[in-house]
């Protein structure tokens, strides 16, 4: 199975900040990846797809890039709302595999 | 707007078959992967399986002898059944629509989620 690593596991932010997490993948998964926020007690809601498409409906402070095993998450400016858990997952092979998570926390 | 809605017992008791149904509304059935996921009270998700309308499944090998997916097309409906479950299976169990199309690879619609406790 691919392995998926967040990092950082958290992070502190404050209100428009610029914030940029991780995901790294234990072998190429092209461009199969997608990034997902989740509040708690909410289920996951899709953010980025492909790597780098941005969903619709969300805005366009996130952002997405990487290939092959390295993959990153922007926030441009970190809004009230952002601060949740943001998983990536591989969608390339089975089994599908999620990171263990970045939780953004208010500084 | 697609929705979809888990539904089943909150409460197994261990050594039993768990089981879910998940509705789909506003949306067809097929030409998706219907798929399950969980996350275990303060813990991350782990994918349970998918399975295509014409019943075709994937499951996640660290469940597989224990996982069986069906579909219902009939009633816009998907299940999973998890057999021998013990504490470790308590978890929010999701349904959630897979799509599998070039480029886009990605679950889009997820229902709200479902504890499940096993517990005696």
């Amino acid at each position: 199975a691919i392995q998926m690593t967040q990092s950082p596991s958290s992070l502190s932010a404050s209100v428009g900040d610029r914030v940029t997490m991780t995901c790294r993948a234990s072998q190429g998964i092209g461009k199969d990846l997608g990034w997902y926020q989740q509040k708690p007690g909410k289920a996951p809601k899709l953010l980025i797809y492909g790597a780098s498409r941005l969903q619709s409906g969300v805005p366009s402070r996130f952002s997405g890039s990487g290939s092959g095993t390295d993959f990153t998450l922007t926030i441009s400016s970190l809004q009230p709302e952002d601060f949740a858990t943001y998983y990536c997952l591989q969608d390339y092979s089975y089994p599908l595999t999620f990171g263990e998570g970045t939780r953004v926390e208010i500084k | 707007q697609v929705q979809l809605q888990e539904s089943g017992p909150g409460l197994v008791k261990p050594s039993e078959t768990l089981s879910l149904t998940c509705t789909v509304s506003s949306g067809s059935i097929t030409s998706y992967y219907w798929s399950w996921v969980r996350q275990p009270p303060g813990k991350g998700l782990e994918w349970i399986g998918s399975i295509y309308h014409s019943g075709s499944t994937n499951y996640n090998p660290s469940l597989k002898s224990r996982v069986t997916m069906s579909v219902d097309m009939s009633k816009n409906q998907f299940s999973l059944r998890l057999s021998s479950v013990t504490a470790a299976d308590t978890a929010v169990y999701y349904c959630a629509r897979r799509v599998a199309t070039s480029p886009m690879y990605c679950f889009d619609y997820w229902g709200q989620g479902s504890l499940v406790t096993v517990s005696s």
